[in-house]
């Protein structure tokens, strides 16, 4: 089956400084990679999603890239502010018009914290 | 709107307690999905339901039954819970049952568990 892994598993910036955040994935044949934000005692949030028909898609201030032959996508958040301070979650996924597979498999999770 | 909601938001069982975890949407999906969050550990998911009618395992299913009861609502039930099934269970629901750009998943606010 998939295996997601997510780095690093805890990054701590400076308000204003950029955030990066990066997964590798095991199976080829996935084609679908959402990122989700968890704040404090909520469930996970989509915040943007990537398929792999296209490598990069912006979203005002984050950002997430494929890199299909390597395996690997990032999200990258630039001009962070203190709201940004949360738990991200990165998955892949095999989207299709006929299988079945609709499970996400999701990274451990990055705890991200941005100093005032 | 309410989006996807889950009763109760906290609960304490005793070992060999049964329970059951209540989630419904309103956003007219199709697939609903049970996952358990624990620390350091990411989301795991633990039954899903691609349609109504349907039920599946996923990565961590022993210890657990679901049932679809229509396609609004999708229970996850504990029959001896476990000290090891403390953990926060989150519902999700997705659109489009294995269709094209249709799995984006939009998460409930969670149930705490605790077994003692």
């Amino acid at each position: 089956g998939e295996n997601v892994e997510q780095h690093p598993s805890t990054l701590s910036v400076q308000e204003g400084d950029s955030a990066v955040i990066k997964c590798t994935y095991s199976d080829s044949a996935s084609n679908y990679f959402p990122w989700y934000k968890q704040e404090l005692g909520k469930g996970p949030q989509l915040i943007i999603d990537i398929r792999s028909n296209v490598g990069e898609k912006k979203d005002q201030r984050i950002a997430v890239t494929l890199n299909k032959t390597a395996k690997h996508f990032s999200l990258h958040i630039t001009e962070t502010q203190p709201e940004d301070s949360a738990v991200y979650f990165c998955a892949a996924s095999i989207e299709n018009s006929g299988g079945s597979n609709y499970k996400l498999t999701f990274g451990k999770g990055t705890l991200l914290t941005v100093n005032p | 709107n309410a989006g996807v909601t889950q009763t109760p938001k906290f609960q304490v069982l005793k070992t060999g307690q049964s329970m059951t975890l209540q989630c419904a949407q309103d956003m007219n999906h199709n697939s609903m999905y049970w996952y358990r969050q624990d620390p350091g550990m990411g989301l795991r998911l633990i039954y899903y339901s691609a349609s109504e009618g349907t039920t599946d395992k996923g990565e961590v299913p022993n210890g657990y039954n679901v049932s679809r009861l229509n396609k609004r609502e999708f229970s996850l039930r504990l029959e001896s819970a476990a000290p090891s099934q403390t953990s926060v269970y989150f519902c999700a629901s997705s659109r489009l049952a294995g269709g094209l750009q249709g799995q984006e998943q939009y998460f409930g606010p969670g149930t705490r568990l605790t077994v003692t």
